[in-house]
C-alpha cells in the first residue's frame, strides 16, 4: 500500500521568508512518480512538479526547488522569498507503477499562510 | 486554466436525493479521474476511465457510480445521499493513464447535502 505524510497542517510566515514543506511517502514499487499539487483558495489543483523515482537531482524553478532523497522517502518544497500569492494548500502525492492501479495518492496537504 | 470542465459548481440537495455531476476532459485525453476531498478524509481517488471503460476502482461506495460516454465526457452519479457525502468533488484527465502523465483537474463541484 502507498502513503504520503505531509506532517505539517499548517504553517506561517512572513513575506520574503524561505520556507520548506516536508514531504514522506511510502511505498513498496521500485518505479513511481512522484508530485506536487497547489490548491490557491480558489479550489483548483494546479500541478506544479513531477519527478520518476529514478532521478535524484534536486531541481529549481524560480522561487520553486524540490528536494528528492530516496533514501529518507522524502520530497520536499522550499519556496525562497515567499509572497502573499503563493498562499495555498500544497499536497504531495504518489502515483505507483499501473501494474499496482496507478492512481494518485495524496498527502494530507500543508497550509501555507504567506503574511505581508 | 486546466481545460478541464466541471459542472455545476455547487449543488446543494437534501439528504436520501440523487445528483449527477459532469466532467469535460481536456481535449485529447483519454483518462478521466474523480476524486472527492473532504475535511475528514482528504483527497481521495474513486475511479479512473480509459476511452468508455472503467480502468480502476478506489475507494468509492456503492451509492456511487460513474461513467465515461463515446464522446469521452465522464458523469458521476450519487444517490441516497447522507450528509457524510458533503464533499467536493474533483475530476480530473489525462492523455492516457500512465504513470508518468500528469493530472490536470478541474475547479471541482461542490456538493452541499442538508
Amino acid at each position: 500500500a502507498q502513503k504520503v505524510t505531509q506532517a505539517q497542517t499548517e504553517i506561517s510566515v512572513v513575506e520574503k521568508e524561505d520556507v520548506t514543506l516536508d514531504c514522506v511517502y511510502e511505498t513498496r514499487d521500485t518505479t513511481y512518480y512522484l508530485f506536487w499539487y497547489k490548491q490557491p483558495p480558489s479550489g483548483e489543483l494546479v500541478f506544479l512538479i513531477r519527478r520518476n523515482s529514478f532521478d535524484e537531482q534536486n531541481e529549481i524553478s524560480g522561487r520553486y526547488s524540490w528536494n528528492f532523497q530516496k533514501s529518507t522517502s522524502s520530497f520536499n518544497f522550499t519556496i525562497t522569498a515567499s509572497q502573499v500569492v503563493d498562499s495555498a494548500v500544497y499536497f504531495c502525492a504518489l502515483r505507483p507503477p499501473e501494474t499496482s492501479g496507478s492512481r494518485l495518492t495524496f498527502g494530507e496537504g500543508t497550509q501555507l499562510t504567506v503574511n505581508p | 486554466d486546466s481545460g478541464v470542465t466541471q459542472t455545476p459548481k455547487h449543488l446543494i440537495t437534501a439528504t436520501g436525493q440523487r445528483v449527477t455531476l459532469r466532467c469535460s476532459p481536456r481535449s485529447g485525453d483519454l483518462s478521466v479521474y474523480w476524486y472527492q476531498q473532504s475535511l475528514d478524509q482528504g483527497l481521495q481517488f474513486l475511479i479512473q476511465y480509459y476511452n468508455g471503460e472503467e480502468r480502476a476502482k478506489g475507494n468509492i461506495l456503492e451509492r456511487f457510480s460513474a461513467q465515461q460516454f463515446p464522446d469521452l465526457h465522464s458523469e458521476l452519479n450519487l444517490s441516497s445521499l447522507e450528509l457524510g457525502d458533503s464533499a467536493l468533488y474533483f475530476c480530473a484527465s489525462s492523455v492516457g493513464g500512465s504513470t508518468n502523465e500528469k493530472l490536470f483537474f478541474g475547479s471541482g463541484t461542490q456538493l452541499s447535502v442538508l
